[in-house]
């Protein structure tokens, strides 16, 4: 069975801080593909990454960045010098071989972002 | 470039109705999913549609069925409305690939609520 779990909640924080989302997955499947979603108060899900397991090298994108460690099945993500505009639900998923693209995803991860 | 569009926003209706919801994909995209996010929870996958047929469906009763139409466009119906049916219903887009599932747009969601 394919799992996804998010086991921080809630995090709030203040503008500035750095903060890390854990996410911890699990799956039987060799091949299988790993994302992360924004999901802000408005509903809509905003992509903001998608990782294959062949992939481990870690990534950075302006002030977000993912660790993907598969020893540890995690692949977590952080924000530098948090905003506001960061208070959000982030969401991982994972995603096993095939095309098809079936999300499995975890419980979500309220981040609140104070001034 | 219009994303994906779902309608209606909101929805209220009463248990034992059926209601049908809509989802114009993404241009240039050819696949579309539905998901059921309950409130606090990780969206959970319907099903998927491609070339105008179900490809594969979650754990959802067949009360759960849907639709494509030669313009990519989808609907989700669901018959016999339950108080558990409460959900903000997702639908993304993404074109079909062979080098793994692709990235999912979502839309806005619409929002049901069962009376």
């Amino acid at each position: 069975a394919q799992k996804v779990t998010q086991a921080q909640t809630e995090i709030s924080v203040v503008e500035k801080e750095d903060v890390t989302l854990d996410c911890v997955y699990e799956t039987r499947d060799t091949t299988y593909y790993l994302f992360w979603y924004k999901q802000p108060p408005s509903g809509e899900l905003v992509f903001l990454i998608r990782r294959n397991s062949f992939d481990e090298q870690n990534e950075i994108s302006g002030r977000y960045s993912w660790n993907f460690q598969k020893s540890t099945s995690s692949f977590n993500f952080t924000i530098t010098a948090s905003q506001v505009v960061d208070s959000a639900v982030y969401f991982c998923a994972l995603s096993g071989s095939g095309n098809t693209g079936k999300l499995i995803f975890g419980q979500g991860t309220t981040l609140q972002v104070k001034p | 470039d219009a994303g994906v569009t779902q309608s209606p926003t909101h929805l209220i209706k009463t248990r034992g109705q059926q209601v049908t919801l809509r989802c114009s994909p993404k241009s240039g995209h050819d696949t579309v999913s539905w998901y059921q996010q309950a409130l606090g929870q990780g969206p959970q996958f319907i099903f998927q549609y491609y070339e105008e047929e179900e490809r594969q469906r979650g754990n959802f009763p067949d009360r759960f069925s849907g639709h494509q139409f030669p313009n990519y466009s989808s609907e989700l119906n669901v018959n016999a409305l339950l108080l558990g049916d409460s959900a903000l219903y997702l639908c993304a887009s993404s074109l079909g690939s062979n080098s793994g599932p692709q990235p999912q747009h979502f839309g806005d969601g619409t929002r049901l609520s069962i009376l």
